[in-house]
């Protein structure tokens, strides 16, 4: 089945403690993309990636890193998190050339 | 002013009404626009994309009008399934890449 998975599905993490978000894919998809989702702000991309070792900043993108070592996944790391981190995060991936982007199911993430 | 706008509702409809929502952009050069479902926190899916000569799929149609730069979703006979939230997506090119910028999107909630 194609489909973009992200893990942890929920997390409660305290300040400061380096998390890692892992996102894949097994469509081949070139694109990918980080998403957060805030209540009255909609989603705003925090990093792309056009494909392996190509990555950008979005919107958003202070506090958060990412990697992309290999086609089909895309992590997100917080060094240090803080409580405005704290959001419903969604990867996404695409095919060059395609409209579609396809969703992972979400992670919610509380920073206390 | 943003981006994308949206009204973020809610839109409360009796079922079988009809309802239309609108979406401005800001950017003139923005080239792509999508309408996306999300229901319930959960991750959005693609509804459909919109072009200019306008499109239509059983009981959604889109129209895009690049003069006044909006873009428009009109739901016809709706079903209680419909109840999500709709959000309105602009690409618009630039530095290689594509930038995606999403609405915060118009919740609808069909009632019985």
């Amino acid at each position: 089945e194609a489909q973009v998975t992200q893990n942890p599905r929920y997390l409660i993490t305290v300040t400061g403690k380096k998390l890692t978000v892992t996102c894949s894919q097994n469509m081949n998809h070139e694109y990918m993309s980080w998403y957060r989702q805030d209540p009255g702000l909609g989603l705003r991309q925090i990093y792309y990636s056009m494909n392996v070792e190509v990555t950008d900043k979005g919107d958003v993108p202070e506090g958060y890193k990412v990697s992309r070592k290999e086609k089909r996944n895309f992590p997100l790391i917080l060094e240090s998190p803080s409580p405005n981190q704290t959001s419903l995060y969604f990867c996404a991936s695409r095919l060059g050339g395609s409209e579609t982007q396809y969703f992972g199911p979400g992670t919610r993430l509380l920073v206390l | 002013r943003k981006e994308v706008e949206q009204d973020p509702g809610p839109f409360n409809v009796p079922e079988g009404a009809t309802v239309a929502f609108n979406c401005t952009y800001s950017n003139s050069a923005s080239q792509s626009f999508f309408w996306y479902r999300q229901d319930c926190r959960k991750e959005p899916k693609l509804l459909m994309s919109v072009y200019s000569s306008g499109n239509e799929d059983g009981r959604f149609t889109a129209q895009l009008n690049r003069a006044s730069q909006y873009i428009s979703l009109l739901i016809r006979d709706s079903k209680l399934s419909d109840s999500a939230t709709y959000l309105c997506v602009v690409r618009t090119p630039g530095g290689g890449y594509q930038k995606v910028t999403f609405g915060i999107g118009t919740k609808l909630q069909v009632i019985p």
